[in-house]
């Protein structure tokens, strides 16, 4: 175990649903990432938290909507989404996210398999 | 702006051949490389690091990697193939100048025949 879990490990939702994604980490770490894997591209980074506060956001649409009430825990909310938002979304924590830090391992959870109907 | 090119999306081996995964970067500054494997369902798993220690980096699984300034290719080879290596692999790039956000390639996924 990555010790980086993710709830529900799949989901199906219509484009009329209002869901939620979770991920908690159980690395002591600081910083708490959400990614987007779709098939046949790169990961793409949605938001960064570090230490509870946002830290980037790589212009992703409104209807989603990221919380970080603690350092352990991370939501996604997702309302009014698009078929083509069906994708795997994965979370990741590390130590730090601190300006010029050269290195910075992220451990991953295993991620959440969203079908859009 | 760095980036990662991984040159192959799909490599074919047979078990007990070594494994090839070709990956070249481009970065203005020295770079943090890393690989990580996604076996099916399944989240990243970090295989190996390079920070600008030695330049020959050994992971976990028998996999290893050479960093190439000169060729800036980060190639990730092993030995001989299992059949538990087939998964998706990623080779990434730290940007250390925005806080270490990683930046993926597009993966290759590495299928082993019996």
């Amino acid at each position: 175990e990555t010790g980086v879990t993710q709830t529900p490990r799949h989901l199906v939702m219509g484009m009329t649903n209002k869901k939620s994604l979770k991920c908690e980490q159980h690395l002591g770490h600081n910083a708490m990432y959400w990614y987007k894997q779709s098939a046949k591209k790169p990961l793409e980074l949605m938001f960064v938290y570090s230490l509870e506060e946002r830290v980037e956001n790589n212009s992703v649409p409104s209807r989603f909507s990221p919380e970080c009430p603690n350092s352990s825990h991370l939501f996604l909310h997702l309302h009014t989404l698009q078929p083509e938002d069906s994708a795997l979304y994965l979370c990741a924590s590390s130590q730090d996210f601190a300006s010029g830090a050269s290195y910075n391992e992220q451990f991953f959870g295993p991620g959440t398999r969203l079908t859009v109907l | 702006a760095q980036s990662v090119t991984q040159l192959d999306s799909h490599v074919s081996v047979s078990e007990g051949t070594p494994v090839l995964l070709r990956c070249n970067y481009s970065s203005s500054y020295s770079p943090s490389l890393f690989w990580y494997v996604q076996h099916p369902n399944k989240g990243l798993q970090l295989l190996l690091k390079y920070t600008s220690a030695a330049t020959l980096v050994k992971g976990i699984n028998g996999f290893e990697a050479e960093f190439k300034k000169s060729e800036t290719s980060f190639h990730l080879t092993k030995p001989s193939a299992h059949m538990s290596d087939a998964a998706e692999y990623f080779c990434v790039v730290s940007d250390e100048h925005q806080g270490g956000k990683l930046i993926f390639g597009q993966g290759t996924e590495l299928s082993v025949k019996p």
